[in-house]
Formats: C-alpha cells, structure tokens, sequence
C-alpha cells in the first residue's frame, strides 16, 4: 500500500510564476491537508480538502488555492510566486471519522523560488 | 489553537531511554495529545497519541499527567535513527484534523 505521494520532488520556480503541486493520497483516506514549512521552522497549515471542498483553512493569502478531486487527489497552486514562498510543501492525509485522527505526511515538495 | 512548550533541543546516548517533555496547560477536556516526529529530509510521521490514560505502541510510550497538563514521550531506548524533532501538538475532537506544530524538540542521539 503506497503512502502519501508527492510530485514533484524538487520545483524551482521565479519570481511572479504559477506553480501546482500534485499529491495522492494514502489509500482510503478523503481528507487532504496542505502545509508549508519554511527552513528551520514547523509546518504551517494552508488548507484542507474534504469532498472536493476546501473546509478549513490557514492565513495564508488567496494567492494559495487548492483542488480535491473525485479520487481524493489533490492539488495546490501558488500564483505570482515571491521570493518567501521558498518552502517544503507538504501533503497529508487523513480519513475524516470525528475522532481525533493521525494524519500521514508525505515527503514533501521543495520549491525554491529565485 | 491550544499551545504546547518543549525543550528547543535535548541530547541522549544510543540504547539508553529518552524522556521527551511537553507542557500543555491550557488543555481542555476534549484535546487529544498528538506527537509527530520529522527525521531529516522527511515529511512528519505519527508517533502516538493519547487522551488521558498512558498509551504504548511500537514506536513509544505516552504518559499524560494526571491533571493533563503535561505528557511525557518516552522512547525506552534510543538508536540513531530516532534522531529527528519530536512536535507535541494538541488536536481536538470533532474532526478538525488540523495540526499547529510548534519548534518540537530536536533529538540527538549520540553513538
């Protein structure tokens, strides 16, 4: 059973350019998450995904959007990228039961914008 | 979001317990007490997590003191490949499935 996967792996990217990041998520989870995490620091939540619908979400700008799709695949997107955008994306999983649930991360996407 | 303290660093010899502490004293009653760990060059991996009685899996042991105000990750004994940052992290029941990771605690292991 594959985990969480991410892709790409690495990204670079300039300044005022759009990027998507892809993930799958762990099989027979429905929830995905998104998180950045800047060097040295401890990932910071973006948004979640539930039934294709954005549920929860950080403080993160507008400028960060997402997409969950019938298979529980989902998408994030980044426009007009700055240069503290640099970060480790990653993408959890999770199934949403109501009860506190552990989540599954996968090796993130490192996208280094210049 | 509630909030969690630990140690910035702590240092611990190979085969020997490590004792991972975490504050929490403005748990409420429904907060479950979450630990993730992130090796280097990794995305987070669960470790354990408890509500109030002590937990134990194949990985760790959870105790949670009796008050909750504070939870101890015991790792009975160390290898270098448990080198990473510990995170204790809250999460409240209803299904929000949302972490607020602090700093966590860095772990060394020393050979």
């Amino acid at each position: 059973d594959a985990g969480v996967t991410q892709s790409p792996t690495h990204l670079i990217k300039t300044r005022g350019q759009q990027v998507t990041l892809r993930c799958s998520p762990k099989s027979g989870h429905d929830t995905v998450s998104w998180y950045q995490q800047a060097l040295g620091q401890g990932p910071q939540f973006i948004f979640q995904y539930y039934e294709e619908e954005e549920r929860q979400r950080g403080n993160f700008p507008d400028r960060f959007s997402g997409h969950q799709f019938p298979n529980y695949s989902s998408e994030l997107n980044v426009n007009a990228l700055l240069l503290g955008d640099s970060a480790l994306y990653l993408c959890a999983s999770t199934l949403l039961t109501g009860i506190s649930e552990k989540l599954f991360f996968g090796s993130g996407t490192q996208l280094s914008v210049l | 979001d509630a909030k969690t303290t630990q140690p910035n660093s702590m240092e611990s010899n190979e085969e020997e317990p490590v004792h991972l502490p975490c504050n929490h004293s403005t748990i409420s009653g429904t907060d479950y007490i979450h630990w993730y760990r992130q090796l280097p060059s990794q995305g987070p991996e669960y470790v354990i997590h408890g509500l109030t009685s002590n937990v134990n899996n194949r990985m760790a042991s959870l105790a949670i003191a009796e008050d909750r105000k504070s939870s101890t990750l015991i790792l009975h004994r160390a290898t270098l490949r448990d080198a990473a940052v510990y995170y204790c992290i809250l999460m409240g029941q209803g299904g929000s499935e949302k972490l607020v990771f602090g700093k966590g605690t860095k772990l060394t292991v020393n050979p």
